[in-house]
């Protein structure tokens, strides 16, 4: 069965300073990835994707995310962030062979200050 | 940009009643999801619904649960005898094509008292 486990629940930064949002999953099959953000009171909203082709994969807002198949990770980074970025953030991944369920990861909680 | 919309966005309901949500997918969406998300937990797949019929389903989406395309855009969410342990946030999400990125409405919150 497929897992994803987001090693931080929360990440405090100041304004302009870069960030990393730590994603690894688990999985026996090839899988697609994937980085929702979810600002309060509102839906997911999808920052970036990894179907195939490159590892790096650039999204919405400035953040980028590198698939890395030996390691299984799939982190998130920004490499200057905003107080506007403060919303948690969900990796997810969905079986490629056969499920169309999104799994999802806890959330990390990005909490930018000035 | 189209958008997947979800009424009501809070409904409160007595344990033990039927509700029913909401959800309108993207025009030319072909996959329609649900998924739910309890209070400070994860968000957690319920199930999938392609041409008519449902093509996943987690543990979660018992015999309480049915979901249906009752015209060409609502899709719906039923739990027929809610209980206190339904309260969450309920999302829609639809897909244009099987592993497509899932786009989400802003949710349902139900409440049970």
């Amino acid at each position: 069965a497929q897992s994803v486990t987001q090693l931080d629940s929360q990440v405090p930064v100041f304004e302009e300073a870069p960030v990393e949002l730590r994603c690894n999953y688990s999985s026996s099959v090839s899988v697609y990835l994937f980085w929702y953000v979810q600002y309060p009171n509102q839906g997911l909203q999808l920052l970036l994707k990894y179907l195939s082709g490159s590892t790096l994969v650039k999204g919405i807002n400035g953040f980028e995310a590198e698939f890395n198949k030996s390691q299984t990770s799939f982190h998130l980074r920004k490499p200057s962030v905003h107080i506007s970025d403060t919303a948690e953030y969900f990796c997810a991944v969905t079986d490629n062979q056969a499920g169309t369920a999104l799994i999802f990861g806890k959330g990390t909680t990005l909490s930018v200050s000035s | 940009e189209p958008e997947v919309t979800q009424t009501p966005s809070h409904q409160v309901t007595q344990m033990g009643q039927e509700v029913i949500l909401r959800c309108v997918p993207i025009s030319n969406h072909l996959y329609f999801y649900w998924y739910r998300q309890i209070l400070g937990q994860k968000v957690e797949f319920l199930v999938s619904f392609y041409n008519n019929e449902i093509s996943e389903k987690s543990e979660i989406f018992d015999d309480q649960f049915s979901v249906e395309r009752p015209d060409g855009s609502n899709f719906t969410l039923k739990i027929r005898s809610t209980k206190l342990e339904d309260s969450a946030m309920y999302f829609c999400a639809s897909s244009e094509d099987r592993h497509q990125p899932q786009h989400f409405g802003d949710g349902t919150r139900l409440s049970i008292l």
